[in-house]
């Protein structure tokens, strides 16, 4: 099974300032048939069901505003709000979809400084 | 807008079988994996398994002993059986789309149930 591992678990990043979230897959997650890595990145906020972010590790969700992107290749990968809103605050999971199990990370707990 | 409405029982015993069922509504249903998967109160998400419209199943091994997905897609639903439950098993489930559309077992998942809390305890 391909396991997750983000970095930090925790983060505090002022208003305005750039957040960035780290996560690593146990193997590559390159998809040969079209060169693409298959990672997902998702915001749940309390009470609420995760929400898709990013994709094929940097394309955004139709709606998702753009200072979320998403980097990396391989078995490395980045997470960057740009500038941080009040409402980016909340947990961030990576998601790897390269093989079955799907596996996640155990979430990276964003926060106001 | 595709959206997914999860219903099922709340609170079990030790020993019983946790049934749900999710409602897909506002969109198509066919050619699409639907999923389950969950989170224990204050931790991350585990994915329990997939089926397509066909009934086409993939379970994670860790819980495939006593998972059951079926689906029924005339009426654009699918449920998850799992039997035996204990108290490690309380958690938020919810059912989930996975993209992209296609017979590839490679997904991601939007949109999301809003979630069904399910506690296991005598």
């Amino acid at each position: 099974d391909t396991v997750m591992t983000q970095s930090p678990e925790s983060l505090a990043v002022s208003l305005g300032e750039r957040a960035t979230i780290n996560c690593k897959s146990s193997q590559s997650l390159l998809y040969s048939s079209n060169n693409k890595n298959s990672l997902a990145w998702y915001q749940q906020k309390p009470g609420q069901p995760p929400k898709l972010l990013i994709y094929w590790a940097s394309t955004r969700q139709s709606g998702v505003p753009d200072r979320f992107s998403g980097s990396g290749s391989g078995t490395d990968f980045t997470l960057t709000i740009s500038s941080l809103q009040a409402e980016d605050v909340a947990v961030y999971y990576c998601q790897q979809y390269y093989s079955t199990p799907y596996s996640f990370g155990q979430g990276t707990k964003l926060e106001i400084k | 807008q595709v959206q997914l409405q999860q219903r099922g029982a709340g609170l079990l015993k030790p020993s019983e079988t946790l049934s749900l069922t999710c409602d897909v509504y506002g969109g198509a249903f066919s050619g699409y994996y639907w999923s389950w998967i969950r989170q224990p109160p204050g931790k991350g998400l585990e994915w329990i398994g997939e089926i397509n419209h066909s009934g086409s199943t993939n379970y994670n091994p860790s819980l495939k002993s006593r998972v059951t997905i079926s689906v029924d897609t005339p009426k654009y639903q699918f449920s998850l059986k799992l039997t035996s439950v204990t108290a490690a098993d309380t958690a938020v489930y919810y059912c989930a789309r996975g993209l992209p559309w296609g017979t590839g077992t490679n997904k991601y998942f939007d949109p999301w149930g809003q979630g069904n809390l399910v506690t296991v305890s005598s």
